[in-house]
């Protein structure tokens, strides 16, 4: 099976705009979690989604957003970027939820907001 | 409040053991994990234990869950070059994932 598939794998955008970034699971996963990791606070949940719906969400402000399409593809949005948004930002797909079952990674996207 | 501890960096000579502690925080926890990740890549899954068990062991790796004092314990056997990386525990309470910081691994020659 191919692994989970994220792009782009790096992007830079100035402050203000906005960006998606897109991920594709597993086959047969429906269950795509995002994070963002930084090196000050690590890996931080930010959502995750079930079968279309959004299952649970982190503390996050609302410019982050997320959705997730009906062959289990999801994209995550960032609206009015700031500085701190630079991030790695990856995802994840799972059989079942997020906590209960192993996580599967891609390798991530780089974002650099300047 | 919800904080998974580890220690940042762990030297270690090729050969030696490697040993990761983590200490988490909610003893509802089903599930404990161990992630590793590599420079420029996502996380990978190492193993998991579940919150009744006490050791699990998967060809070189041992993991010790201590459910009193909440901490939770990677051993790497015969640590080689190849195992240089920062490692992840996770607590799963309740409906949600919380890793920790993340030990760097160094490798000694």
């Amino acid at each position: 099976k191919a692994g989970v598939t994220q792009t782009p794998r790096y992007l830079i955008k100035t402050r203000g705009q906005q960006v998606t970034l897109s991920c594709s699971p597993i086959s047969g996963h429906r269950s795509v979690s995002w994070y963002q990791q930084t090196p000050g606070q690590g890996l931080q949940f930010l959502f995750e989604y079930f079968s279309e719906t959004q299952r649970n969400k982190g503390n996050f402000p609302g410019r982050f957003s997320g959705r997730q399409f009906s062959n289990s593809r999801s994209e995550m949005n960032v609206s009015t970027l700031e500085l701190g948004d630079s991030a790695l930002y990856l995802c994840a797909s799972s059989e079942g939820s997020s906590y209960n079952s192993p996580l599967h990674f891609g390798n991530g996207t780089r974002l650099t907001v300047t | 409040g919800e904080d998974v501890e580890q220690s940042l960096f762990l030297s270690v000579r090729e050969g030696d053991s490697s040993v990761i502690n983590c200490t988490y925080t909610d003893s509802s926890s089903t599930y404990l994990y161990w992630y590793k990740q590599e420079p420029g890549a996502g996380l990978q899954l190492l193993t998991y234990i579940f919150s009744n068990m006490d050791m699990k062991q998967d060809q070189r790796l041992t993991v010790l869950l201590n459910k009193k004092d909440k901490h939770l314990s990677l051993r790497i056997a015969d640590t080689q070059t190849g195992d240089s990386a920062i490692y992840f525990c996770a607590e799963t309470p309740q409906d949600k994932i919380i890793f920790g910081k993340g030990t760097r691994l160094h490798i000694l020659p």
